[in-house]
């Protein structure tokens, strides 16, 4: 079945210390990967988008991902974490052929330790 | 900036009302849609919209409905809200059609609680 799955519920880092979200999908195409991130109270907002090309996409607040092919990987990564970094973090796919319809992952929420 | 705005935070109601959720988009977006959060299963998308008037499915669309009037606002309802329908709820939009790279912009979201 198709999915997309973030195998981590709570992840707990210390401020200063290197981040990675894991997001696995299954798909019979590559479809197309994004990383959203809700703050306490507030609505998502995009963090990153993958559909082709360099591997390695740049987002904001530091934050970058790399698309593997052959694991169907799509990983979040953050060198140094601040505090306010603090917030749930979803993986979302569009299905080549599928409009503009996001499917979430679970969600990982992180907690940064002082 | 595109902002999304949804009528309400909070919102508590009875089983059996009909409940309306509000969205308003000011970007001039032609898509929009509605999810719903609930821990441990991420967003589910209830109901989309492509056009004015337009309406699909999405994949959780049993006990609600949506109505597009005009290109900004979007409404979801809630017929006899039951309360498995206690939730968070989240609208957001996107520039156009059927184009899997537009982004989408969220709301902050509707926490719905029904008694």
């Amino acid at each position: 079945a198709q999915s997309v799955t973030q195998p981590d519920i709570h992840i707990t880092v210390s401020e200063g210390a290197s981040l990675e979200l894991r997001c696995n999908y299954s798909y019979g195409a590559t479809p197309y990967l994004f990383w959203y991130v809700q703050s306490p109270g507030q609505g998502l907002q995009l963090l990153l988008k993958y559909f082709s090309g360099d591997t390695l996409v740049q987002g904001i607040k530091g934050f970058e991902a790399e698309f593997k092919r052959s694991q169907s990987s799509f990983n979040l990564r953050k060198p140094s974490v601040h505090w306010s970094d603090a917030a749930e973090y979803f993986c979302a796919v569009v299905p080549a052929g599928g409009g503009n319809k996001l499917t979430f992952g679970t969600g990982t929420q992180l907690k940064v330790e002082l | 900036d595109v902002k999304v705005t949804q009528s309400s935070r909070y919102l508590v109601k009875r089983t059996g009302e009909k409940v309306f959720l509000e969205c308003v988009q000011d970007m001039d977006h032609e898509n929009m849609f509605w999810y719903r959060q609930d821990p441990g299963l991420g967003l589910r998308l209830i109901y989309f919209s492509y056009d004015v008037k337009m309406k699909e499915k999405g994949d959780i669309p049993e006990g609600y409905s949506v109505s597009r009037e005009k290109k900004e606002r979007f409404s979801l309802i809630l017929e006899s809200a039951s309360t498995n329908q206690t939730s968070m709820y989240l609208c957001a939009s996107s520039l156009s059609g059927y184009n899997p790279r537009e982004t989408q912009y969220f709301g902050p979201g509707t926490r719905l609680l029904v008694l």
